[in-house]
C-alpha cells in the first residue's frame, strides 16, 4: 500500500511564501503529482515531480527527495485566490492512477 | 470545447435504486479514470480504463460497474444505492505515453442517497 501524509490546514497571509509538506511511504515509485482543488470544483494540476530536485513554474515551484519519501510545494506572492485544497498525490510504477493524501486546506488572509 | 465532462452534476436518488453517471474526454487520451471523493474529501481510485480493458479494481463493491463503450466514454452504473455511496465523483483522463502522464479531471457528479 501507500501512505501519504500532509498537514491538515494551513493559514497565510496575503503576499507572503508559504509551503505545503508532503511525506509519502510506497513501492514502486513513479512520480509525485500536486493539484488544487477549490471548494466545489475539481482537482486541477499543479506539477509534477519524479527526479530529486525543484521545478518551478511561475509562482508555483515543487520539490521532491526521493530517498527522503518527501516534497513540497512552495506558493509565492500568495494571492486571496491560492485559498484551496492542495492534494499531493504519488503514482506507481505499473499502474496509472493516482494515490492521494488527504489533502491541505489553505487559507489565505488579508 | 470541454476536455472531461460528466453527466449529471447533481444525482439525488433513493436508496436501493440504480444510477448511472456519464463521462466523456474529448482529448484523445488512452486511459480514463474513476474516483471518489468522501465527505473528508479524501479522492481514492475506483477503477482505470485502458483501451476499452479494465486495468484496475480497487476493492470497492461489486455494485458498481464500469462500462466503456469507446475510448472516449467511461460510465459508472451502480446498483442497489446505499446512503455510505453518497459523495462526489469524479471522472478524469490521462495519455498512455511515457513521461508525465497527467490526469485531467471532470467537474464531478455530487451523488446524494436518501
Amino acid at each position: 500500500g501507500q501512505n501519504i501524509d500532509q498537514p491538515t490546514e494551513m493559514t497565510a497571509t496575503e503576499g507572503a511564501i508559504v509551503q505545503i509538506n508532503c511525506t509519502y511511504q510506497t513501492s514502486g515509485f513513479n512520480g509525485l503529482f500536486w493539484y488544487q482543488q477549490h471548494a466545489g470544483e475539481a482537482p486541477t494540476f499543479l506539477s509534477y515531480n519524479v527526479l530529486d530536485g525543484l521545478e518551478e513554474k511561475g509562482r508555483f515551484s515543487s520539490f521532491l527527495s526521493r530517498s527522503k519519501g518527501y516534497s513540497y510545494l512552495l506558493l509565492k506572492e500568495l494571492q486571496m485566490k491560492d485559498s484551496a485544497s492542495y492534494l499531493c498525490a504519488v503514482r506507481r510504477f505499473g499502474a496509472n492512477n493516482l494515490f492521494f493524501g488527504t489533502g491541505t486546506r489553505l487559507t489565505v488572509i488579508p | 470545447d470541454t476536455a472531461v465532462s460528466q453527466t449529471p452534476k447533481y444525482l439525488v436518488t433513493q436508496m436501493g435504486n440504480d444510477k448511472s453517471i456519464k463521462c466523456e474526454q474529448n482529448l484523445g487520451h488512452d486511459t480514463m479514470y474513476w474516483y471518489k471523493q468522501d465527505s473528508k474529501k479524501f479522492l481514492k481510485i475506483m477503477f482505470s480504463y485502458n483501451n476499452k480493458e479494465l486495468i484496475i479494481n480497487e476493492t470497492v463493491p461489486n455494485r458498481f460497474s464500469p462500462k466503456s463503450p469507446d475510448k472516449a466514454h467511461l460510465n459508472l452504473h451502480i446498483n442497489s444505492l446505499e446512503l455510505g455511496d453518497s459523495a462526489v465523483y469524479f471522472c478524469a483522463s490521462s495519455p498512455r505515453t511515457s513521461g508525465e502522464q497527467t490526469q485531467y479531471f471532470g467537474p464531478g457528479t455530487r451523488l446524494l442517497v436518501l
